[in-house]
């Protein structure tokens, strides 16, 4: 089965905090994505990546950057958290057959 | 960019009803097509996928969805649900042009609730 790990469930931070997301797959996926997901909004896309060290910004990039140094790993940083960031935050990879695989999700609170 | 549709926020069952989630999408070339489903604390996961061929698809626990190419739909469908089916359904979809490498169009969801 494939498997992406989230380094928290929850988080909470103060405004003005730099911030790190960290998610893991072991099926050595290629593209990897991070979503922020709130209430009926659905899932909105903040950035993806398709290699290791490429990155392409999704549609709500603004106040995050990212990071893949290595192809399992994929973070997510926040410069400096604002509370308007406060969500829920997935990461997922894709395989092969476009099926994208999850992570539990951080719910990050800024305070 | 594409855009999904679907109907319905909030949808409130007795079990053994019958389930109609709306799915609409804005691509008329080739689609991927996706329903996942989050239940209460869990992650997302896949329910069903239509890639090509047969337009109706099965997917896990007794859910299936019909690709209506014509209506640009994807509804998924469940003649009998249960209060364990109580979660959150997202439609995806991704086309093949338009689509930045494999990403996904997801819809806002569907909260489906099933009363005992």
């Amino acid at each position: 089965d494939v498997k992406v790990t989230q380094s928290s469930r929850y988080l909470v931070k103060r405004t003005g905090e730099k911030v790190f997301l960290e998610c893991v797959q072991d099926m050595d996926h290629e593209n990897m994505f991070w979503y922020r997901q709130d209430p009926g909004l659905g899932l909105r896309l903040i950035y993806f990546s398709y290699d290791v060290k490429m990155k392409e910004k999704g549609d709500i990039p603004e106040g995050y950057s990212v990071s893949r140094e290595k192809k399992e790993r994929f973070s997510l940083i926040l410069e400096s958290a604002s509370t308007n960031q406060t969500s829920m935050y997935l990461c997922a990879s894709r395989d092969r057959r476009n099926e994208q695989f999850f992570g539990p999700g951080t719910r990050l609170t800024v305070l | 960019a594409q855009s999904v549709s679907q109907h319905n926020h909030h949808v409130i069952l007795s079990e053994a009803a019958s389930l109609e989630l709306g799915c609409n999408y804005s691509y008329g070339g080739t689609v991927n097509l996706f329903w996942y489903v989050q239940y209460p604390g869990q992650h997302l996961q896949l329910l069903l996928k239509y890639f090509s061929g047969d337009p109706l698809v099965k997917g896990i626990k007794g859910f299936e969805a019909e690709f209506i190419k014509s209506k640009f739909s994807f509804n998924l469908r469940k003649p009998s649900v249960q209060w364990s089916d109580t979660a959150e359904y997202f439609c995806a979809v991704k086309a093949d042009r338009g689509s930045t490498l494999g990403r996904l169009y997801f819809g806002r969801g569907t909260q489906l609730t099933v009363w005992p």
